[in-house]
């Protein structure tokens, strides 16, 4: 079935690092995405892996893929008071345009 | 080149109007992708469109619920007689070709309809 599931709620410092993680169920999809939704705002995509990838690094963000356990993971470095807002994972399951959405997870950063 | 441009940003409703929320497309994309979000859930797929046609609105209610995405103008999801459950934040994205294959959705800041 079509099922991504992610945390609702992280908090952490700002400096420290922030890990988002996500476990999706259709081993088929090709590519796999982290978007980001700051209030009242649209969905911006920040980055996503090819599903024959282990992991991808783009500045202070990596992205780790377990294929064999269907778990992504994002990890935000020296996470700043701009960096909260709402994560969401999706896949695409057999190359298809629709895009599954986890639910989001909130990440709150504190001063 | 303007992002995906979604209007009106807040719709009010009484039960049992009717809502048409716009979307156009970034220059040059002719894919356009419908998206509803419910409260505290993730983006849930309802329709996609190339110009003049629907190719998937597997995701859309049957009752009630329209797109389109004519040749001029921009695309439009019609919500006929709404109801408390349709209040949402619904999302258009567009891309130049069909996304999945390597093509990146661009997506809009939403419409937000509330039902009274």
């Amino acid at each position: 079935g079509e099922d991504v599931e992610q945390s609702l709620f992280l908090s952490v410092r700002e400096g420290d690092s922030s890990v988002i993680n996500c476990t999706y169920t259709d081993s088929s999809s090709t590519y796999l995405y982290w978007y980001k939704q700051e209030p009242g705002a649209g969905l911006q995509l920040l980055t996503y892996i090819f599903s024959n990838m282990d992991m991808k690094q783009d500045q202070r963000l990596t992205v780790l893929l377990n294929k064999k356990d269907k778990h992504l993971s994002l990890r935000i470095a020296d996470t700043q008071t701009g960096d909260s807002a709402i994560y969401f994972c999706a896949e695409n399951p057999d190359s298809s345009y629709k895009l599954i959405f986890g639910s989001g997870t909130r990440l709150l950063v504190r001063p | 080149n303007a992002g995906v441009m979604q209007n009106p940003r807040h719709l009010v409703r009484r039960r049992g109007q009717e809502a048409r929320l716009r979307c156009s497309p970034m220059k040059g994309h002719s894919h356009v992708y419908w998206y509803r979000q419910l409260p505290e859930e993730g983006l849930k797929f309802m329709v996609y469109l190339q110009k003049e046609n629907i190719i998937d609105e597997s995701g859309m209610p049957k009752e009630r619920f329209s797109a389109e995405f004519p040749k001029e103008g921009p695309s439009i999801l019609r919500i006929q007689q709404v109801v408390r459950g349709d209040s949402a934040a619904y999302f258009c994205a567009s891309s130049p070709l069909r996304t999945g294959q390597n093509t990146e959705a661009f997506f809009g800041q939403g419409t937000r309809l509330t039902v009274v």
